[in-house]
C-alpha cells in the first residue's frame, strides 16, 4: 500500500484568494488523481495528473480554476484558485494500488471559504 | 461506467451480520464491483473486489450472482468501527474505468450497541 499525506489538513480562506494544497506520496507513481467530496456528498473526480504532461481534468472542471503542478512522481500540488464559498469542500488526492480500480486515498483537506 | 444504486442508510447491532445490496444493471462484461468504506475526516479506503460468485478477504465478503446485476457486501459481526459510509463502484481498468472512480451515494452504515 501507499502512504499518502496532504498539506494542509484543513484552512480556512477568504473569497477570492487562491489555496494551494500538496500531496506527497513515499513510492513513485505515474498518475495521481484529485477528488472533490462537498459537505454531506460523495467524491468526485477533479483531474488526473500525470508526471510530464497536462493534467486531464473531468467535465465541469477547467484549468484556471483547478491548476495541478506534477513536478516529479512523489508529489503534485492542486490550486483552488478565486475562491467563493461555494469551493467549501474536502479535497482528496489518491493514487493507483495494485487492484483493478483500487485507489489510495490521502487524508484530505478540509477548505471552508468565508 | 455503470451507474450504481444502494441504499442509503442502514442501521445494526453490533455482532450482527450486516448485508448491503448494489444494483448495477448496466454492468458491462469486462467491469469488476469495488467496495470502499470511508470513515469521517478520512479518504475512502478499499475494501474488497470481484468479477464473478464470491470473494473473502480478512474483512468482509463479496457475493455476485451469476447475471451481475447486483453485488452484495457482506460484513460479518459487525461492531461499533464499522460506523462508515460503504461505496459500491462498477469499472474496468481496461477502458479506464478503473482508473476514473465514479463514486455513488454511497450507503451510510450506522453500527449501535
Amino acid at each position: 500500500s501507499a502512504v499518502i499525506s496532504q498539506k494542509p489538513s484543513r484552512d480556512i480562506c477568504q473569497r477570492g484568494t487562491s489555496l494551494t494544497i500538496q500531496c506527497q506520496v513515499d513510492s513513485q507513481v505515474t498518475m495521481m488523481f484529485w477528488y472533490r467530496q462537498q459537505p454531506g456528498q460523495s467524491l468526485t473526480l477533479i483531474a488526473t495528473a500525470n508526471q510530464g504532461s497536462e493534467a486531464t481534468y473531468e467535465s465541469g472542471f477547467v484549468i484556471d480554476k483547478f491548476p495541478i503542478s506534477r513536478p516529479n512522481l512523489t508529489f503534485s500540488t492542486l490550486t483552488v484558485s478565486n475562491m467563493s464559498p461555494e469551493d467549501s469542500s474536502i479535497y482528496l488526492c489518491s493514487v493507483p494500488g495494485l487492484a483493478t480500480n483500487e485507489q489510495f486515498f490521502g487524508p484530505g483537506t478540509r477548505l471552508t471559504v468565508l | 461506467l455503470a451507474k450504481t444504486t444502494q441504499p442509503i442508510s442502514m442501521d445494526s447491532y453490533e455482532g450482527q451480520e450486516v448485508n448491503i445490496t448494489c444494483s448495477h444493471n448496466n454492468i458491462a462484461t469486462n467491469d469488476y464491483i469495488t467496495w470502499y468504506q470511508q470513515f469521517p475526516s478520512q479518504g475512502p479506503r478499499f475494501i474488497i473486489q470481484g468479477y464473478k460468485t464470491k470473494v473473502t478477504n480478512e474483512v468482509a465478503s463479496l457475493f455476485i450472482p451469476a447475471d451481475r446485476k447486483s453485488s452484495t457486501l457482506s460484513l460479518p459481526r459487525v461492531s461499533l468501527s464499522d460506523t462508515a459510509v460503504y461505496y459500491c463502484l462498477v469499472g474496468d481498468v481496461e477502458k479506464g474505468g478503473g482508473n476514473k472512480l465514479t463514486f455513488g451515494t454511497g450507503t451510510q452504515l450506522k453500527v449501535e450497541l
